[in-house]
């Protein structure tokens, strides 16, 4: 358990719904960033706060969003679904500052079919 | 436009050998780069790092070195073990504005490591 969690695990829906994701950074952590793996590909970054505040953006689309709530969880919406939108959604948290790398979650399957 | 690329896509390598894993990059603004390694069904990983300012990090098995001319990374396990087959991803992060702490990673890597 890396202490990153992540729900739900697994999610199957159809093409035009949303959904929402769910993080919940390590304790004491304070920056949440959010992942898209598509495909055996490498990760590509979407979004990261801290402490509930938007710091860095990577291509994330405009039907995605994401929030950090005040007691540091994180959620990522994805409206609009296509079938392209199938990947593995990582969360990771980490101390900052004195980054030194993050701590991923487990992870969450998205099938839009 | 992929910044940090990883050429070999699978590695197999014999119980007890070494295994190098490489990692080239684009980007001259990067200065801190990390491996992460990831079993199916699981999170990556937190491997080892570097900063820019090194060549060469070690920790226990686990080697990175920083070739900042060729702008090329490695990752250097000796001795290999079975326990060690997964895939592997090299990152790479700069501290300019803006870019938070967001990690740019190559494609990964599959390493077979066979008894």
């Amino acid at each position: 358990d890396s202490g990153v969690t992540q729900t739900p695990k697994h999610l199957i829906t159809a093409t035009g719904q949303r959904v929402t994701l769910r993080c919940s950074p390590r304790s004491g952590d304070l920056s949440v960033y959010w992942y898209q793996q598509s495909l055996d590909q490498g990760l590509q970054f979407l979004i990261q706060y801290y402490n509930g505040e938007e710091r860095a953006k990577g291509n994330i689309l405009e039907r995605f969003s994401a929030q950090q709530f005040p007691d540091l969880h994180s959620e990522l919406n994805l409206s609009s679904l296509e079938l392209g939108d199938s990947a593995l959604y990582f969360c990771a948290s980490s101390v900052d500052p004195g980054f030194i790398g993050y701590t991923f979650g487990s992870g969450t399957r998205l099938t839009v079919v | 436009d992929q910044q940090v690329k990883q050429n070999s896509p699978s590695l197999s390598v014999q119980e007890g050998r070494i295994s190098i894993l490489n990692c080239d990059y684009t980007n001259s603004m990067f200065d801190y780069f990390l491996w992460y390694k990831k079993y199916p069904a699981e999170g990556p990983t937190f491997l080892i790092s570097i900063s820019s300012i090194k060549d060469k990090n070690e920790d226990g098995r686990f080697t990175v070195f920083l070739n900042k001319s060729a702008k090329h990374l490695s990752l250097h396990i000796v001795p290999s073990q079975p326990g060690d087959s997964a895939v592997y991803f090299c990152a790479a992060s700069w501290g300019g504005r803006g870019a938070g702490n967001m990690l740019t990673f190559g494609g990964g890597t599959r390493l077979m490591v066979k008894p």
